[in-house]
């Protein structure tokens, strides 16, 4: 089955306590993608990548990092995470062709306290 | 910047009745627009994907337009049911996978 996975589901983390969200994907796709979503703003586009080694900046990726060492794994990294870091976030998974859709990931709801 | 703009915010119809989501972006230059519904505390399903190219998409009661050079999309639900009831997002592709959303309709389906 055709899955995007995200780990933890839910995290309650305190201000400046490192934490890494796990992104893994089985369809062997090419892109993978960050966003959150947050009341009246919105999703926004934090890092995306097109490949592995080969990454670039959304809208919002301030305090956020990310890394693709392999093509199925997509980790989003908050070095020093923040109250203002507090929502919802997904990752999204597409194959090479922008005639394929995005998948999305069940998300993963974080708050920094 | 690309901008998506989504119209109405909100929107409540009685069952059986047939509705039009808008959605409208400033720059024309896109690879595609991917129409999603998202339920309360839930992730993203896809509904359709229109290519820069194409003009319409359906799928079942759901048929989605693009009209790039006026940066806008409609996607049109007939015979709409309380199970539709759910946030309707569009999102705008531009070069590599850039993506940006549109805050959204949320639309309600009375029995």
């Amino acid at each position: 089955e055709a899955q995007v996975t995200q780990n933890p589901r839910y995290l309650i983390t305190v201000t400046g306590k490192k934490l890494t969200v796990t992104c893994s994907q089985n369809m062997n796709h090419e892109y993978m993608s960050w966003y959150r979503q947050d009341p009246g703003l919105g999703l926004r586009q934090i890092y995306y990548s097109m490949n592995v080694e080969v990454t670039d900046k959304g809208d919002v990726p301030e305090g956020y990092k990310v890394s693709r060492k392999e093509k199925r794994n997509f980790p989003l990294i908050l070095e020093s995470p923040s109250p203002n870091q507090t929502s919802l976030y997904f990752c999204a998974t597409r194959g090479a062709s922008e005639i394929n859709e995005q998948f999305f990931g069940p998300g993963t709801r974080l708050t920094v306290l | 910047k690309q901008e998506v703009t989504q119209i109405p915010a909100a929107l409540s119809v009685p069952e059986g009745e047939n509705l039009v989501l808008n959605c409208s972006f400033t720059d024309s230059a896109i690879y595609n627009l991917q129409w999603f519904r998202q339920d309360p505390g839930k992730g993203l399903t896809s509904l359709l994907l229109i290519q820069s190219s194409q003009r319409e998409q359906t799928s079942g009661r759901l048929n989605a337009s693009l009209d790039k050079s006026s940066g806008r999309s409609t996607l049109y639900i007939a015979a709409s049911q309380p199970g539709d009831s759910a946030t309707y997002l569009c999102a705008v592709e531009g070069g590599g996978f850039k993506t940006i959303f549109g805050a959204g309709t949320r639309l309600f389906v009375k029995a």
